[in-house]
């Protein structure tokens, strides 16, 4: 079965410093990777997803992760953060069908003024 | 274009009792999901449907049955709730990139 890593429940950075959360993979095939952001008492939405294309991928917001499969991560950065980036953070991934998708257990990131 | 709607947002049960969470998409996709969302477990599946007409199990599919009625519309029913089944419930439909977009969830309180 797939699974997925987050270390780190809460992450607290500054304003304006670099952001980096953490995401490994396990699977035996190469996945589909996404990234989502869930704000207080709303659904998830979209950052970034990972299909093989290239392995720096672009997202909203001046989000971006790099696939890097000799270490089975995807991690997820941005150069500067901002005080509305305050959210909750779910990596996901899934094969190729995308019939199941399984996500990691999530990181708070707080952004200190 | 509303997306995916969910309701009801928040309901409180009595442990046996039964309840049906509704979910629709406007979008025309062939996919659905249904998942719940506990704190330090990220989202987990429950069930899902690759097209109308059809459903399988997910992670966690016990206690809980699911009836995709149209291609719009993906049901959520727990026939006996239990405070175990206390949870935030997410549905979802994905698109055609393969991504997922999520409704605003349901808060579920089983006492």
């Amino acid at each position: 079965a797939q699974s997925v890593t987050q270390l780190g429940s809460h992450v607290s950075v500054s304003e304006g410093a670099l952001v980096l959360l953490r995401c490994n993979y396990s699977s035996s095939v190469p996945p589909y990777l996404f990234w989502y952001v869930q704000y207080p008492n709303q659904g998830l939405q979209l950052l970034l997803k990972y299909t093989s294309a290239a392995t720096l991928v672009k997202g909203i917001n001046g989000f971006e992760a790099e696939f890097k499969k000799s270490e089975t991560s995807f991690h997820l950065t941005k150069p500067s953060a901002h005080m509305s980036d305050a959210a909750e953070y779910f990596c996901a991934v899934s094969k190729y069908n995308f019939n199941k998708f399984y996500f990691g257990s999530g990181t708070k990131l707080n952004v200190k003024p | 274009n509303a997306g995916v709607t969910q309701t009801p947002k928040f309901q409180v049960l009595k442990t046996g009792q039964s309840m049906t969470l509704q979910c629709a998409q406007d979008m025309n996709h062939n996919s659905m999901y249904w998942y719940r969302q506990d704190p330090g477990m990220g989202l987990r599946l429950i069930y899902y449907s690759a097209s109308e007409g059809t459903t399988d199990k997910g992670e966690v599919p016990n206690g809980y049955n699911v009836s995709r009625l149209n291609k719009r519309e993906f049901s959520l029913r727990l026939e006996s709730a239990a405070p175990s089944q206390t949870s935030v419930y997410f549905c979802a439909s994905r698109g055609e990139g393969n991504e997922q977009f999520f409704g605003p969830g349901t808060r579920l309180t089983v006492l």
